[in-house]
């Protein structure tokens, strides 16, 4: 079956370190996004890549690196230098232009 | 992007027709619009997309005015589980550079 995975479902961390959250998508969607959301509120972007080997930033993408090596996977790097990364993340994927998105199941991360 | 706007909150009853209306007064020509679903904890699903007139498919109507200003988001015999937070988007299909930008989604509350 087709579909977008992250992974884990659950991220502790802890004050002053790195993390990265995993996205692998096998639908061949060229566009892959990275989403924040805190509680009671809409979706921010974070950061999209339309093409591997190129992405653009989103509306709060300080703290935050990605990286798009392969089609299928765009990992995010939630860095120390995020000041509140206690969020649920989502990511999504979509074919061409601005059809259908398809998400993951999102991670829920916590900084103890 | 056109930015939309969309009413915060909206509570209904089992059984009655919901409609959700969003305002997207700067739509470009080749701008679609689209709306999607969201449970707690869950990553957005797609529900319907349009450009004008009216599109109708298993789950909701999407009513789109000459203008296309405006949309409608029609729910038909709402349940409890259409309880979801319910987001209006706006973009070019054929373009692949879309940021795909969620606003705060209109929060549809079915009482029994």
């Amino acid at each position: 079956d087709g579909g977008i995975t992250q992974s884990p479902k659950y991220l502790f961390r802890k004050e002053g370190q790195n993390v990265t959250l995993s996205c692998e998508q096998n639908l061949n969607h060229d566009a892959m996004y990275w989403y924040r959301q805190d509680p009671g509120q809409g979706l921010r972007l974070i950061y999209y890549s339309q093409i591997v080997n190129d992405f653009q930033k989103g509306d709060i993408a300080e703290g935050y690196s990605v990286s798009r090596e392969k089609k299928e996977s765009f990992p995010l790097t939630v860095t120390s230098a995020q000041k509140n990364p206690t969020a649920f993340y989502l990511c999504a994927s979509m074919n061409g232009g601005y059809t259908e998105a398809f998400f993951g199941q999102g991670t829920r991360l916590t900084v103890v | 992007l056109a930015k939309t706007t969309q009413p915060i909150s909206m509570d209904s009853y089992e059984g009655q027709e919901v409609n959700i209306t969003c305002s997207h007064n700067n739509i470009a020509t080749n701008d679609y619009i689209t709306w999607y679903q969201q449970f707690p904890s869950q990553g957005p699903r797609f529900i319907i997309q349009g450009y004008k007139t009216k599109v109708t498919n298993e789950v909701a109507s999407l009513f789109i005015p000459a203008d296309r200003k405006s949309s409608t988001l029609s729910l038909p015999r709402v349940s409890l589980s259409d309880t979801a937070v319910y987001y209006c988007l706006v973009g070019d299909v054929n373009n692949a550079g879309n940021m795909l930008t969620f606003g705060g989604g209109t929060r549809l509350m079915v009482k029994p």
